[in-house]
């Protein structure tokens, strides 16, 4: 079985710039989740789907960050305009019917 | 959310059982316990969890005190790649209410 899969891995970006980050869950996953993991601290949610509505994004800053799941499979997270905090590492996590929710390798992104 | 204590960090030599701490005081009667580990640039990893009885898997055993108020991650023969963050997460049994909140975990360190 095909893990989550997520790119890119890294990226490194100026301060006002956007950045997008995709997300492919595991085949049948209907929930859908993105974690910002800033260094030295846990995971954080930012965004819970289930198909293509969202359940919870009360942590996401929305005034910057959006994230959508057209089709209820594939998911993209964008930041737009980047500011030197959100230099993190972003996860993408799927859960199907079980209780355990499968990450991603996430993507690590610099913002100088 | 309810919250979870754990140390720090803890440090093991190879090969032996490793006996993983964690209190939740105020854990309510519809709250799993779960535990996750996250090796070096890798996305969290499920480990196991559990409501009231002990659980074991091929990863991991869980023993939930009887107040429900503490339990213990044993890992029952340490190798070098269980070096890892492990983080106890206390998480609402409701629908649509899967997300996980994580606290700053474990750093297990493993001796040779």
């Amino acid at each position: 079985e095909a893990g989550v899969a997520q790119s890119p891995r890294y990226k490194i970006i100026e301060k006002r710039q956007s950045v997008a980050f995709w997300c492919n869950p595991i085949s049948g996953h209907a929930t859908l989740y993105w974690y910002q993991q800033i260094l030295g601290q846990g995971p954080k949610l930012l965004i819970q789907f289930q198909n293509n509505g969202v359940v919870d994004d009360s942590q996401l800053p929305k005034d910057r960050f959006s994230a959508e799941r057209l089709k209820g499979v594939d998911s993209t997270l964008k930041i737009q305009p980047a500011k030197l905090e959100d230099s993190a590492v972003y996860l993408c996590a799927s859960s199907g019917d079980r209780d355990e929710q499968y990450f991603g390798p996430g993507t690590r992104l610099t913002v100088t | 959310d309810a919250k979870t204590t754990q140390p720090n960090s803890m440090e093991s030599n190879e090969e032996e059982p490793v006996h993983l701490p964690c209190n939740h005081s105020t854990i309510s009667g519809t709250d799993y316990i779960h535990w996750y580990r996250q090796l070096p640039s890798q996305g969290p990893e499920y480990v196991i969890h559990g409501l009231t009885s002990n659980v074991n898997n091929r990863m991991a055993s869980l023993a939930i005190a009887e107040d429900r108020k503490s339990s213990t991650l044993i890992l029952h023969r340490a190798t070098l790649r269980d070096a890892a963050v492990y983080y106890c997460i206390l998480r609402f049994s409701g629908f649509g209410n899967e997300k996980l909140t994580f606290g700053t975990g474990t750093r297990l360190t493993i001796i040779p």
